[in-house]
């Protein structure tokens, strides 16, 4: 099965800062990867899919990279309304794995 | 516009079992597969298994094989989740959630609101 680490975790940062959270996989597993924010008491909201795609109505300031095992979520400009978890996911025939989450707090 | 609606909060007893519905409307139902996922507290998400509403073929996650039974209606355009033997580890918020297949890509683009079981003594 393969394995998916996030770092760092939690996260804290000032209002205004860049913000990058990686997400590794154990093995190649090309750009099948999701990333969603989760804040508390609400559903899960997808961010972008196929690991750079930003999805319909998310701000700019959420972007996506890398493929293979290597991926990043970057907020350019923490926003107060962007504490939340991120998770990043994975996907191969239909069994689905999520990473542990990073928890974003503002310092 | 897509909605997906689900049942109200659940307590049960240590190995019961618990049906939770999953009511979607604004698509048509047998076009999407349709997954569950939960969250303990304190705990991060977690994949629990996958419908697909046109057939009923489902996928569940080794973990919780022999005790999930993910089943739907077309009729109403509902999907159910049921887990048996329920442990205090089973307590979390349960998600619904639609899965958008696009150019062999798949993720999660609607989801339920969440419902609460807690398993309790």
């Amino acid at each position: 099965d393969i394995q998916m680490t996030q770092s760092p975790s939690p996260l804290s940062a000032s209002v205004g800062d860049r913000v990058t959270i990686t997400c590794q996989a154990s093995q190649d597993i090309s750009s099948y990867l999701n990333w969603y924010q989760h804040k508390p008491g609400k559903a899960p909201k997808l961010l972008i899919y196929d690991a750079s795609n930003l999805e319909t109505g998310v701000p700019s300031r959420f972007s996506g990279s890398g493929s293979g095992t290597d991926f990043s979520l970057t907020i350019s400009g923490l926003q107060p309304e962007d504490i939340a978890t991120y998770y990043c996911q994975h996907y191969n025939d239909l069994v689905f794995t999520f990473g542990p989450g990073t928890k974003v707090d503002i310092k | 516009q897509v909605q997906l609606v689900q049942s109200g909060a659940e307590v049960k007893k240590p190995g019961a079992s618990v049906k939770l519905s999953c009511k979607a409307s604004g698509y048509t139902f047998t076009n999407y597969y349709m997954h569950w996922v939960r969250q303990a507290p304190g705990q991060g998400l977690e994949w629990m298994g996958i419908i697909k509403p046109s057939g009923g073929t489902t996928n569940y996650a080794q973990k919780f094989q022999g005790r999930l039974t993910m089943t739907r209606d077309t009729s109403t355009s509902t999907v159910y989740v049921e887990l048996s033997s329920l442990r205090s580890e089973d307590t979390a918020i349960y998600y619904c959630a639609r899965d958008l297949f696009v150019e062999g890509r798949r993720y999660f683009d609607y989801w339920g609101q969440g419902t609460l079981v807690t398993v309790s003594s």
